[in-house]
């Protein structure tokens, strides 16, 4: 089984339209969260969830809207897309907020805007 | 304030030979830190961590790491590198509060050579 899944793995779109990335964990987890890798591999945070509420909301295009719709799911939806969006996202999991818990990655959905 | 430099962005070592990944933090508070692989096309692995207990620290695939806090270094070592070991591998640090934010390096891209 696999601990943190994401739909899709590819995603190719055009210039402004609207996109939805799912992830969900199954491993019982409270707190989740979305990062984005640049074309250099740079990996950034933009949210994180704490049994659904919204706790961490980096500098980040308001574009960009995450949703919770319980602990197991956190989905990332992006309106009037750029081509500066182009990145691999992925989604975490975490048991909870504490510093001491390793954060487990998905396998990332690959966004490519033309 | 956070964050983690890591020296080298490309270390290519011979099969066999030591693989030593570079990792300097800065943190206003005393840090966790975290090393994560990544393979090509796949999401972050994680090697190890530290979480103030030992400052030596044993991960996984015979990976460890030494916590100084007097050089504020966490570099990442293996004592005999193998062909599997090629990938990208990334320090970050975190600190006690601010909803687990993980500060990510540049990464390091390890080639090993036959």
């Amino acid at each position: 089984d696999t601990a943190v899944s994401q739909t899709p793995k590819y995603l190719v779109t055009q210039m402004g339209n609207d996109k939805s990335i799912k992830c969900e964990q199954n491993l019982g987890h409270d707190t989740m969260y979305w990062y984005k890798q640049d074309s250099k591999k740079f990996l950034k945070i933009m949210f994180s969830y704490n049994n659904k509420e919204l706790i961490i909301n980096e500098t980040v295009p308001n574009r960009f809207s995450p949703k919770s719709p319980d602990k197991a799911h956190l989905n990332l939806h992006i309106n009037s897309l750029e081509l500066g969006d182009s990145a691999v996202y992925f989604c975490a999991s975490s048991q909870d907020v504490a510093a001491t818990y390793e954060q487990y990655f998905g396998p990332g959905t690959r966004l490519t805007v033309t | 304030a956070q964050s983690v430099t890591q020296l080298g962005s490309h270390v290519s070592v011979s099969e066999g030979a030591l693989v030593l990944l570079r990792c300097n933090y800065s943190s206003s508070v005393p840090p966790y830190l975290f090393w994560y692989v990544q393979y090509p096309n796949q999401g972050l692995q994680l090697l190890l961590k530290y979480t103030s207990a030992a400052t030596l620290v044993k991960g996984i695939n015979g990976f460890e790491a030494e916590f100084k806090k007097s050089e504020t270094s966490f570099h990442l070592t293996k004592p005999s590198a193998h062909m599997s070991d090629a990938a990208e591998y990334f320090c970050a640090v975190t600190q006690g509060g601010g909803g687990n934010k993980l500060t990510f390096g540049t990464g390091t891209q390890l080639k090993v050579e036959l």
